[in-house]
């Protein structure tokens, strides 16, 4: 069965240090996204990504975040310059198409944990 | 805006008594609900969706959740539970009013824990 997967499963960065945290979609799907997790805390929506660009961002998405779809497999995130509240379990995922609309399922990924010393 | 409230953050269960895992959502479209879990170490899976095709929804590994409108709950029930669901638990929507990116909005989660 087709999966999501991300590298690395673990990242430690210094504070200021630039991460790129990579996820590589099921290979027919068109959306992507990703969310992350910190600890204790609720799952929260940081970016959607459709033809090769942002559709929708969040608040917490703010200069120090990007995303790019560099070539036709991969999709990444890159924080620029890392603090230590960037510590948290991110998240990948991907669905297929909009037909579906809102009832398409997303498929997730198992998680890079990030963390910022 | 959608949201989606988890009314406990931790539900013990001995193995083989049903499990129900309680959801309330707050939404202004009618919406599409799913559950999620995630085991330790793994990545978020689907056990089931609210795509209002019938309110009684049944998932994977015998679990099945019920639409409520009236009460705008998505309770996630099992009869019987297996060592294997210890696990956390995730009622999410899907924010309609988004531009339709779908983006998910999730709850807080409920940590389930299934005693032998």
């Amino acid at each position: 069965e087709p999966e999501v997967t991300q590298t690395p499963s673990h990242q430690v960065t210094q504070m200021g240090q630039e991460v790129i945290l990579r996820c590589v979609p099921i290979s027919n799907h068109l959306y992507f996204y990703w969310y992350r997790q910190i600890l204790g805390q609720k799952v929260e929506f940081l970016v959607s990504f459709y033809n090769n660009e942002i559709s929708e961002k969040s608040e917490i998405f703010d200069d120090q975040f990007s995303v790019e779809r560099p070539d036709g497999s991969n999709f990444t995130l890159k924080i620029r310059s890392t603090k230590l509240e960037d510590s948290a379990m991110y998240f990948c995922a991907s669905k297929s198409s909009r037909l579906a609309g809102l009832q398409e399922t997303q498929y997730f990924g198992p998680g890079t944990r990030l963390l910022v010393l | 805006a959608q949201s989606v409230t988890q009314l406990d953050s931790h539900v013990s269960v001995s193995e083989g008594t049903p499990v129900l895992l309680r959801c309330n959502y707050s939404s202004s479209y009618s919406p599409s609900l799913f559950w999620y879990v995630q085991h330790p170490n793994k990545g978020l899976q689907l056990l089931l969706k609210y795509t209002s095709a019938a309110t009684l929804v049944k998932g994977i590994n015998g679990f099945e959740a019920e639409f409520k409108k009236s009460e705008t709950s998505f309770h996630l029930t099992k009869p019987s539970a297996h060592m294997s669901d210890a696990a956390e638990y995730f009622c999410v929507v899907s924010d309609a009013g988004s531009g339709n990116t779908g983006k998910l909005i999730f709850g807080q989660g409920t940590t389930l824990q299934v005693k032998p």
